[in-house]
């Protein structure tokens, strides 16, 4: 069964830029949360999708967003990039029907923003 | 890989030793709790989950500990092997119906040989 998939590995761009990661969940899986982890912050969350919709949502501003897909794929994006906003950026899937359940995450997006 | 903070808490055991690693969680409503592991260069790896209503649960050389009293958790890892070195974090979730994890500083793990 394959892992959670996301693409880009790398990305370098410049500030006032806007950026797009996707994210491939476990096949089954319905359910999308995405990361941003920082050596200052450490791993802190963004936002969680579930049937294609925005389920929960954490402390960021407007600037970051996403969205799922039918097939539970998801994308996030980061418009009018900061240098602050140079980060790994981890999805994780989980089936997560009525309940919380595990979440398995992917490699992550390293984002360089210059 | 994004092996966090900067001042990360580290530990550091003999190989074949065992080790403890603590986690101190934030929230007396959470309910649902897992262990991570990440290595450098990857995504965090799941290790093993628990659910308020047990105070322990075991694995494949790992378990898992909790105390709801004074909101603590922790992470035995029996015979600790060279491979075992990595940051572990514990994640706290209190939304039965959301996958919003509030993750731990870390720790870090240094196995010697």
């Amino acid at each position: 069964k394959a892992g959670v998939t996301q693409t880009p590995r790398y990305l370098i761009k410049t500030r006032g830029q806007q950026v797009t990661l996707s994210c491939s969940p476990i096949s089954g899986h319905r359910s999308v949360s995405w990361y941003q982890q920082t050596p200052g912050q450490g791993l802190q969350f963004l936002f969680e999708y579930f049937s294609e919709t925005q389920r929960n949502k954490g402390n960021f501003p407007g600037r970051f967003s996403g969205r799922q897909f039918s097939n539970s794929r998801s994308e996030m994006n980061v418009s009018t990039l900061e240098l602050g906003d140079s980060a790994l950026y981890l999805c994780a899937s989980s089936l997560a029907g009525a309940m919380n359940t595990e979440a398995f995450f992917g490699q992550g997006t390293r984002l360089t923003v210059v | 890989g994004e092996n966090v903070g900067l001042h990360l808490p580290t530990l550091s055991v003999q190989e074949g030793d065992n080790s403890i690693i603590n986690c101190a969680y934030s929230n007396s409503a959470s309910d649902y709790f897992i262990w991570y592991k990440q290595e450098s260069g990857k995504g965090p790896q799941f290790i093993i989950d628990i659910r308020s209503n047990m105070d322990k649960r075991q694995g494949q050389r790992v378990t898992v500990l909790l105390n709801k009293t004074v909101k603590h958790l922790s992470l035995q890892i029996a015979a600790t092997q060279p491979g075992d070195s990595a940051v572990y974090f514990c994640a706290e979730n209190w939304d039965n119906y959301g996958q919003n994890f509030v993750f731990g500083p870390g720790t870090r793990l240094s196995v010697l040989p």
